[in-house]
């Protein structure tokens, strides 16, 4: 099974700051590598697939890069809207597996 | 507008059975490879089972293997999940989750919540 770590497992963040959340794979995944939004009391929602494709609807402040074990979600500008908890997800190789996640709070 | 809606959770002591069924909208249900994935009470995703459009391909995580069941009738719109021998580690809110291909999870249901308790 693939482990996905998030680092950090929280953050806190002031209006307009950027923020970075980095997920490192167990073993090299390529670029089968997706983020979700998960607002409070919300289903998830996709935010970027491939490690770095945008998503329709989403607001471009939201980018991914990476690829092989290390990926890394920027959120530009974060606006209040943004506090969540962000997972990334692995799709290479069953069971697809998820990081633990990584919660976003507004200062 | 797309929508997935789960029902038939709720509150089964363990050993025992439900049948969680998601009724989905808004995209061609029939050519869509579908998934359950599921969230245990404060905690992270874990995915449980994925089902190709025809039924001809299906997975499970190894701890659901043999005591769940995942089946689609493509007339309905509708997914199905039958979970068997019901154990406290299976409480948590189940999605049902729309998947492109072996890929990501694009659309997501509002989920249905499994309390497997005595």
């Amino acid at each position: 099974e693939i482990v996905l770590t998030q680092s950090p497992d929280f953050q806190s963040v002031t209006p307009k700051e950027k923020v970075t959340i980095t997920c490192r794979a167990s073993q090299s995944i390529g670029t089968s590598l997706h983020w979700y939004q998960q607002k409070p009391d919300q289903s998830p929602k996709l935010l970027i697939n491939y490690a770095s494709q945008s998503i329709s609807g989403v607001p471009s402040r939201f980018s991914g890069s990476g690829s092989g074990t290390d990926f890394t979600l920027t959120i530009n500008s974060l606006e209040a809207e943004d506090a969540a908890v962000y997972y990334c997800h692995q799709s290479i190789t069953l069971p697809w597996t998820f990081g633990q996640g990584t919660k976003v709070e507004i200062k | 507008e797309v929508h997935l809606v789960e029902s038939g959770g709720g509150l089964v002591q363990p050993g025992g059975s439900l049948r969680l069924s998601c009724v989905v909208s808004g995209f061609t249900f029939s050519d869509s490879t579908m998934n359950w994935v599921r969230q245990a009470p404060g905690k992270g995703l874990e995915w449980v089972s994925y089902i190709s459009s025809s039924s001809g391909t299906i997975y499970y995580t190894d701890s659901v293997k043999g005591r769940f069941t995942v089946s689609r009738d493509n007339a309905k719109n509708s997914l199905y999940l039958q979970m068997n021998n019901l154990r406290a580690e299976d409480t948590a809110i189940y999605y049902c989750a729309k998947s492109d291909g072996y890929s990501f999870f694009d659309y997501w249901g509002q989920g249905t919540l499994v309390t497997v308790s005595s």
